[in-house]
């Protein structure tokens, strides 16, 4: 899981909840990327960012909340607007410029009560 | 978006027998990765093949590109029960770079090796 934390490892949320998701890295990685992946299927993209202060949207923004405040953190915010949270949340990072490998975190499951 | 696909969606054989998985993609890429996770964890990068190149070996990993016919293999030579895991391809979209590069994932192989 390389230099990235990410915590909690099981998060519960209650209806109309906002619920935040913590990505730590130290690797001095400029890249950070939040993805969504459910039972048996592959990750979709939820947010990105290249810089601090700086994101974009992914494939499934709508109900999500990110920040880029420090370089080393990208937590991600599950918002009440997100209908179906329950899911499998990983977060990576990547160095800047020509190198495209993509570093993971151990993830955080959601789960609604 | 585009997507690579992998196929099977899952495999299973036995230990020593060689595994290979395929991913088909859409669009045009400037490389294509592969990557391994393990039940309820992270993804770990395995090995990455540029659009410019057909063959790539690490250790037992072996892979192909054919950008003519956007495909790609993964062939996990001598398997060991270790290796039971899903296997992901991800393309970076031939457009993507600098501030705006992003992979876009398949759906992934399960496969299983039995002792």
């Amino acid at each position: 899981d390389g230099g990235i934390t990410q915590s909690p490892k099981y998060l519960f949320r209650k209806e109309g909840q906002n619920v935040t998701l913590s990505c730590e890295q130290n690797l001095n990685h400029d890249a950070m990327y939040w993805y969504r992946q459910d039972p048996g299927q592959g990750l979709r993209l939820i947010y990105y960012s290249q810089i601090v202060n700086d994101f974009q949207k992914g494939d499934i923004a709508e109900g999500y909340s990110v920040s880029r405040e420090k370089k080393e953190s990208f937590p991600l915010t599950v918002t009440s607007a997100q209908k179906n949270p329950t899911a499998f949340y990983l977060c990576a990072s990547k160095e800047a410029g020509g190198f495209e490998t993509q570093y993971f975190g151990p993830g955080t499951r959601l789960l609604v009560l | 978006s585009q997507q690579g696909e992998e196929d099977p969606q899952a495999l299973s054989i036995q230990e020593g027998e060689n595994a290979t998985m395929n991913c088909s993609y859409k669009t045009s890429i400037n490389n294509l990765q592969w990557y391994r996770q393990n039940s309820g964890r992270g993804l770990v990068h395995l090995i990455l093949i540029r659009s410019n190149e057909r063959e790539k070996h690490s250790g037992r990993l072996r892979v192909t590109l054919d950008t003519s016919k956007k495909s790609s293999s993964l062939l996990i030579t001598a398997s060991r029960a270790a290796d039971t895991a899903s296997y992901f391809c991800a393309t970076d979209a031939g457009d993507s770079g600098g501030s705006n590069y992003k992979l876009t994932f398949g759906k992934g192989t399960l496969l299983t090796v039995n002792p």
